[in-house]
């Protein structure tokens, strides 16, 4: 089983949608959490942070449910320029700040 | 964010030619640099962990003698893929972080080989 685990999609929407993510990992020692974005053929950016009593971002909010080992990404009101893939990122206690990444889950915004 | 360079962009060879992948950090010394492999439809995976000063480690599974990590200085750490083939054709990515404890991780843009 993988550690950190999501669905690959894609998602395709249209403009103005409203989308979520979800995402889980398999251990328990994780500590840290964050959301990536990676356009194709590009290098990994920062998104957000996710924060165990939730946090937004503007059209970008964060959950976090340690019990359940799941972490959520939603994003209202769609734009184009949000096509791209989404990364689920973990690092756990231990790790040395190594940060293990999902696949990703790819997001087609349309007109 | 910081500003993190890798040079070459891409790179084409023929298999059995070693080839070097610069990082460097811009605007911040990094004592620790991070080294990723991506394949296609894959995610990142780590491939070692370089300290300014001191060997390099390495995952499971990563060869140390097949890719040699250099952290020469707090700015600059090299990759080298030693006798590349066809398989170590990858998109190789580094990030940069202050120190070990910090979080955040900046990525560089990343180098595409391909190996013939």
């Amino acid at each position: 089983r993988k550690e950190v685990e999501q669905d690959p999609g894609p998602f395709n929407v249209p403009e103005g949608a409203t989308v979520a993510f979800n995402c889980t990992y398999s251990n328990s020692a994780s500590q840290s959490f964050f959301w990536y974005r990676q356009d194709c053929r590009k290098e990994p950016k920062l998104l957000m942070s996710v924060y165990s009593s939730g946090n937004e971002d503007g059209r970008f909010t964060a959950q976090l449910n340690r019990a359940s080992q799941y972490i959520s990404l939603l994003i209202r009101d769609s734009k184009l320029s949000d096509s791209a893939t989404y990364l689920c990122v973990v690092t756990h206690t231990g790790g040395g700040n190594k940060l293990t990444f999902g696949t990703g889950t790819q997001l087609k915004v349309e007109l | 964010g910081a500003v993190v360079s890798q040079h070459p962009s891409w790179v084409i060879c023929k298999s059995g030619t070693s080839v070097k992948i610069e990082c460097r950090s811009l605007d911040f010394q990094a004592t620790t640099m991070f080294w990723y492999r991506q394949f296609p439809k894959q995610s990142l995976m780590l491939m070692a962990t370089s300290n300014e000063g001191s060997k390099a480690t390495y995952e499971q599974g990563v060869e140390k003698d097949k890719f040699l990590i250099n952290h020469a200085s707090l700015t600059l750490s090299t990759l080298t893929v030693t006798s590349a083939h066809p398989e170590d054709s990858s998109f190789y990515i580094c990030s940069v972080t202050p120190n070990v404890n910090y979080n955040e991780q900046f990525f560089g843009p990343g180098t595409r080989l391909t190996v013939l």
